[in-house]
C-alpha cells in the first residue's frame, strides 16, 4: 500500500504567491482531511471530505484558504495569497468510512512563506 | 480548540525506564486514540480504546480510559531510545460517527541511551 501521499514535500515562496498543496489519500478511502501543525497551534483540522463532498471547513483560516476533492483519489489545499504566518506542516490524512476512524497520514508538506 | 490537552509537555528519561503521559478531554467520545509523530515525519497511529473499555495493551504500551474524568494515560515500559518521538491523543467528536478527529498538543519524549 503506497499509504496517503502529499507534494510538495517542502515549498519556500514569497509573500501574496498562490501556494498549491496537492493529496492522494490511500485507494478505497472515503475520508480525507487537511491538517495543519505549527509550534503554536499544535495540530489542527482545517477542513474534511467525506466521499469528496467537504463536510465540515469551520477550521480554514479565512477566505483566503480552500480546498478541493474532485474525485476519490486527489484533493488540493489552496492558499491565495500567502502570509508569513502561513508557515506550517500541512498534513493530509484519509480513512475508510468502515472499521474504526483510525487516520493515516501522509508525510507532510512544509511550508515557509518569506 | 484543542479537546485533548496532554501532559507534561516534555519527558526525558533513561533507556530501560517506563514513561507515561496524560490526556485530558472535555466532552463525551466514543473512542481515544494515541498517534506517535517521529521528528519531521507524519502522524502514526498506534493503539484505540473505545469509551466502554478501561484499560488496553499493545506490545510495551498500556492505555487506560477514565470517562468519569475525562482522561486518559499511555504507558511505554522498558523505553528504547528509538521510542523518541512526540506522542498526540486524539478523540472522536462523541456522539455520532462524525469522522472529525481532534488531537491534543502532544508530549515530547526524549529517551536517552
Amino acid at each position: 500500500d503506497a499509504g496517503v501521499i502529499q507534494s510538495p514535500r517542502h515549498e519556500v515562496t514569497e509573500m501574496g504567491q498562490e501556494v498549491t498543496l496537492r493529496c492522494k489519500p490511500i485507494s478505497g478511502h472515503d475520508y480525507l482531511f487537511w491538517y495543519r501543525q505549527t509550534m503554536m497551534r499544535g495540530l489542527e483540522l482545517l477542513i474534511y471530505f467525506n466521499n469528496n463532498v467537504p463536510i465540515d471547513d469551520s477550521g480554514m483560516p479565512e477566505d483566503r484558504f480552500s480546498a478541493k476533492m474532485p474525485n476519490a483519489s486527489f484533493s488540493t489545499l489552496k492558499i491565495q495569497p500567502s502570509e508569513p504566518r502561513d508557515s506550517a506542516v500541512y498534513f493530509c490524512a484519509s480513512r475508510p468510512d468502515r472499521g474504526g476512524n483510525t487516520i493515516y497520514f501522509g508525510e507532510g508538506s512544509w511550508l515557509t512563506v518569506v | 480548540s484543542q479537546q485533548g490537552e496532554e501532559d507534561p509537555q516534555a519527558l526525558s528519561i533513561q533507556e530501560g525506564e517506563n514513561a507515561t503521559m496524560n490526556c485530558s478531554y472535555k466532552t463525551s467520545i466514543n473512542n481515544l486514540q494515541w498517534y506517535r509523530q517521529n521528528s519531521g515525519r507524519g502522524l502514526v497511529h498506534l493503539i484505540l480504546i473505545r469509551s466502554n473499555e478501561r484499560e488496553k495493551h499493545s506490545g510495551r504500551l498500556r492505555v487506560t480510559l477514565d470517562t468519569s474524568k475525562k482522561s486518559s494515560s499511555l504507558l511505554i515500559t522498558a523505553s528504547r531510545a528509538a521510542d523518541t518521538a512526540s506522542y498526540f491523543c486524539a478523540t472522536d467528536a462523541g456522539a455520532g460517527n462524525t469522522g472529525k478527529l481532534i488531537f491534543g498538543q502532544g508530549t515530547t519524549l526524549q529517551v536517552k541511551p
